[in-house]
């Protein structure tokens, strides 16, 4: 069993809709919960950062970590095609060696 | 803010040739650089984790003397491929830590796509 689940999709979305993302880990010692979007080609692009258990608002999307399920969500509001990208989760037990724990990433596309 | 400049950002290079690539934070200082490989449709594979002034750790698996990392500065770490080989042709993706007040928070660079011929 991965560390992290994430399903890869591809998902596809008319513009307007409204976007879930997930992922489940196994690692209860994780407490710092990131996702990234990546465009083809490019770097990975910091979206959201959660510490700990929560909800987190930043325009039009939101990231929740509910860690008695083991469970993190990015929500995407009115989504856009200029949304469409992989969105890769990413945690971390805030260890010495700062290491990331990647999810396989989810590929995104919103439809004009 | 929190921005990483990783360059070149594609490289054609003959077989047998080496290749470096420069990975900096530009706007931060980050004693924590750390260095991807990516295959396409793939999630990032961690190749190194690279410490300013000390010798970087190698993930399970990754050639060290293939992959030479060095991290001279708190805002310059890269990455030579020595002799390069077909097989080696990837989308290779720095990042930076920030440290203290951003706790595990990485920020990534580009990515260089390297195609050796």
């Amino acid at each position: 069993q991965k560390e992290v689940e994430q399903d890869p999709g591809p998902l596809s979305v008319p513009e307007g809709a409204i976007v879930s993302l997930n992922c489940t880990y196994s690692n209860s010692a994780f407490q710092y919960f990131m996702w990234y979007r990546q465009y083809s080609r490019k770097g990975p692009e910091l979206l959201m950062y959660t510490y700990s258990s929560g909800n987190k608002e930043d325009g039009r999307f939101t990231a929740q970590v509910d860690k008695s399920s083991k469970y993190i969500s990015l929500f995407i509001r009115d989504s856009q095609p200029s949304d469409s990208a992989t969105y890769l989760c990413a945690m971390s037990n805030g260890g010495a060696t700062n290491k990331l724990i990647f999810g396989t990433g989810t590929l995104l596309a919103v439809q004009p | 803010g929190a921005v990483v400049s990783q360059h070149p950002s594609w490289v054609i290079c003959k077989s047998g040739t080496s290749v470096k690539i420069e990975c900096r934070s530009l706007d931060f200082q980050a004693t924590t650089m750390f260095w991807y490989r990516q295959f396409p449709k793939q999630s990032l594979m961690l190749m190194a984790t690279s410490n300013e002034g000390s010798k970087a750790t190698y993930e399970q698996g990754v050639e060290k003397d293939k992959f030479l990392i060095n991290h001279a500065s708190l805002t310059l770490s890269t990455l030579t491929v020595t002799s390069a080989h077909p097989e080696d042709s990837s989308f290779y993706i720095c990042s930076a830590d920030p440290g203290q007040g951003a706790k595990n928070i990485q920020y990534f660079g580009a990515g260089t796509r390297l195609s050796v011929l």
